[in-house]
């Protein structure tokens, strides 16, 4: 089985790029999670879709953050422009319905911004 | 806001012991608490969840507890193996919403030969 697949596992890009991170989510799971690790501030939680509508947002740090799912198998999170401080890793996880389901999660797309 | 805490001190422990995590929960009471493993440049992997009525959950070398007065949940490892270093983090949940849950920090376990 097909685990969830990020792309692309590094990205190095210059201050004021957009940054497009792409996910697939593993068939048939109905949640999917953008989440950003950093040292300093652990595993947060960007944003979070069920079946494809974006359900809270509460976690996009500022306007330059957009996510999109535009069906069940794809999702992006889009930075425009970068700054430096957006360097992180960032995970996507999936899981199916129904309460205290564990997440599954992709290896992540380490992110720098010079 | 709801907060949960692991120690973010590394964890150093000879092979053969048994290695217990800590995390402890804030200003919530989660009605349940997940732990996943995470290794170096890989995303978590599900290990455990506890529900809020369990005392405690074991699978092969893993042992989750759960203390509702305590706020806190431990994680043990027996008979560790240098195979269990990484990095451990726990979750409570639901969090704000259905499926959300919260993320420790983690915690690194090194298991030394």
């Amino acid at each position: 089985d097909a685990g969830v697949i990020q792309s692309p596992r590094h990205e190095v890009t210059e201050m004021g790029q957009e940054v497009t991170l792409r996910c697939k989510p593993i068939s048939g799971h109905d949640y999917l999670f953008w989440y950003r690790q950093t040292m300093m501030r652990g595993l947060e939680l960007l944003i979070y879709f069920n079946n494809n509508v974006p359900i809270d947002d509460s976690g996009m740090p500022e306007d330059r953050f957009s996510a999109k799912m535009p069906n069940a198998s794809f999702s992006t999170l889009k930075i425009q422009p970068s700054e430096p401080r957006d360097s992180a890793v960032y995970f996507c996880a999936s899981s199916a319905t129904g309460g205290n389901q564990p997440q599954h999660f992709g290896d992540g797309t380490r992110l720098s911004i010079l | 806001s709801q907060k949960i805490e692991q120690n973010s001190e590394a964890l150093n422990i000879q092979e053969g012991k048994t290695a217990t995590l800590t995390c402890n929960y804030t200003n919530y009471s989660p009605a349940y608490l997940q732990w996943y493993r995470q290794d170096p440049g890989r995303g978590p992997v599900f290990l455990l969840l506890i529900r809020e009525n369990e005392k405690e959950k074991r699978k092969e070398r893993l042992k989750v507890t759960f203390d509702t007065t305590l706020k806190q949940s431990l994680f043990h490892i027996t008979a560790s193996q240098p195979a269990d270093s990484a990095t451990y983090l726990c979750a409570q949940g639901p969090s704000g919403g259905y499926q959300k849950v919260t993320f420790g920090t983690g915690t690194k376990l090194q298991v030394i030969p």
